[in-house]
């Protein structure tokens, strides 16, 4: 069964708006990591948020979860034409080591 | 310092022929994984291998597909006879340790792209 939802599949918005994504998880985590990951590239390691953490940030970008909800969501502000791409959230789950379940990802395009 | 290193980075393949995806991870790490991304969707986990060893090989398709990472250079993803359900991307990466409860994060190549025809 698939692991890791993103939600919206896809989002488009204009320069400036702030973009809101969301991903659930159905296994216990010990972190849960966002990734970004241009056309025809790899993935780009944005921020990671450990299990007893609600809330991170790092420059335009704010992390927020909840295990309650098994839930987490990526806020990126003031978007740029730049952070088109595509983000996925992805969790160990109760693995110590690099296996990561992915969600399907969130399609971001940021018009100018 | 270079990152996780990958090639071929796009690779054409006619069915029933063999491809080699090699992968050499960042200076210092001796942790490599390997991940499929099949179009339009996300990531999933094939093998995890240290040197000459393989952890969890869980997500590896039973046939056709074996990895390794020998003592001495790149780790190897090998797809015998491959087959147009095979065209995916590949991606390598690498830690250099395996605790991700510690929040070591891992660090991924660019990827190839295998095309069967």
């Amino acid at each position: 069964s698939q692991q890791g939802e993103e939600d919206p599949q896809a989002l488009s918005i204009q320069e400036g708006e702030n973009a809101t994504m969301n991903c659930s998880y159905k296994t216990s985590i010990n972190n849960l990591q966002w990734y970004r990951q241009n056309s025809g590239r790899g993935l780009v390691h944005l921020i990671l948020i450990r299990s007893n953490e609600r809330e991170k940030h790092s420059g335009r970008l704010r992390v927020t979860l909840d295990t309650s909800k098994k839930s987490s969501s990526l806020l990126i502000t003031a978007s740029r034409a730049a952070d088109t791409a595509s983000y996925f959230c992805a969790n160990a789950g109760g693995t110590s080591y690099g296996k990561l379940t992915f969600g399907q990802g969130t399609i971001l395009t940021v018009h100018p | 310092n270079a990152g996780v290193m990958q090639n071929p980075r796009h690779l054409v393949r006619r069915r029933g022929q063999e491809a080699r995806l090699r992968c050499s991870p960042m200076k210092g790490h001796s942790h490599v994984y390997w991940y499929r991304q099949l179009p339009e969707e996300g990531l999933k986990f094939m093998v995890y291998l240290q040197k000459e060893n393989i952890i969890d090989e869980s997500g590896m398709p039973k046939e056709r597909f074996s990895a390794e990472f020998p003592k001495e250079g790149p780790s190897i993803l090998r797809i015998q006879q491959v087959v147009r359900g095979d065209s995916a991307a590949y991606f390598c990466a690498s830690s250099p340790k395996d605790s991700l409860s510690s929040g070591n994060t891992i660090y991924f190549g660019e990827g190839s792209w295998l095309t069967v025809v």
